[in-house]
């Protein structure tokens, strides 16, 4: 099957500072990603949706100008978490559909110091 | 709010034994799957179950839906250790890949 790449698997930064996480479809062209956030022990929560060539749509609640969504090809989706705070302390997964079903990445672990 | 609510949220059996869990949902959907994710770790994706199917099968799993009562059942068959995880449901209801995901299930299977 088709297979979606994040990167990187994990990362810890300190508070104040930003993070950029990629989420690659390694086989196959995907006009629209979606990212989202798990906390631990909880459930996963959409983010945004990341569209190719467009402005990303956000879910309500999330901060546009904290989370910058960049989808500059069919391959490739960034997330960035600028001025990060110990409270962004997440798992971060990114999904990505063809034209069958939908594939999700391996997710990063944030953490924030 | 999640659109899906799984039940029971924890549920602790012998292997051997089966397992059910069940979600329910509360708008039409295009297909709902099933997935599970092992402790810290991503999403393996296991069924999915389109809104025109009522059954599916994979292995030891069998995959329910009633989209009259807007709920669907996982159920594992001859439970091993390693099927202890968190089980969530996620339902489409675009066809555009944009799931939302139920509360989960944390099952534990006692060797």
């Amino acid at each position: 099957g088709a297979v979606v790449s994040q990167h990187p698997s994990w990362v810890i930064c300190k508070s104040g500072t930003s993070v950029k996480i990629e989420c690659r479809s390694l086989d196959f062209q995907a006009t629209t990603m979606f990212w989202y956030r798990q906390f631990p022990k909880q459930s996963l929560m959409l983010m945004a949706t990341s569209n190719e060539g467009s402005k990303a749509t956000y879910e309500q609640g999330v901060e546009k100008d904290k989370f910058l969504i960049n989808h500059a090809s069919l391959t490739l989706s960034t997330l960035t978490v600028t001025s990060a705070h110990p409270e962004d302390s997440s798992f971060y997964i990114c999904s990505a559909k063809d034209s069958y079903e939908q594939y999700f990445g391996p997710g990063t672990r944030l953490t924030v110091t | 709010s999640q659109q899906g609510e799984e039940d029971p949220q924890a549920l602790s059996i012998q292997e051997g034994e089966n397992a059910t869990m069940n979600c329910s949902y509360k708008t039409s959907i295009n297909n709902l799957q099933w997935y599970r994710q092992n402790s810290g770790r991503g999403l393996v994706h296991l069924i999915l179950i389109r809104s025109n199917e009522r059954e599916k099968h994979s292995g030891r799993l069998r995959v329910t839906l009633d989209t009259s009562k807007k709920s669907s059942s996982l159920l594992i068959t001859a439970s091993r250790a390693a099927d202890t995880a968190s089980y969530f449901c996620a339902t489409d209801t675009t066809n555009a890949g944009k799931s939302t995901f139920g509360d989960g299930t944390t099952l534990t299977v006692k060797p």
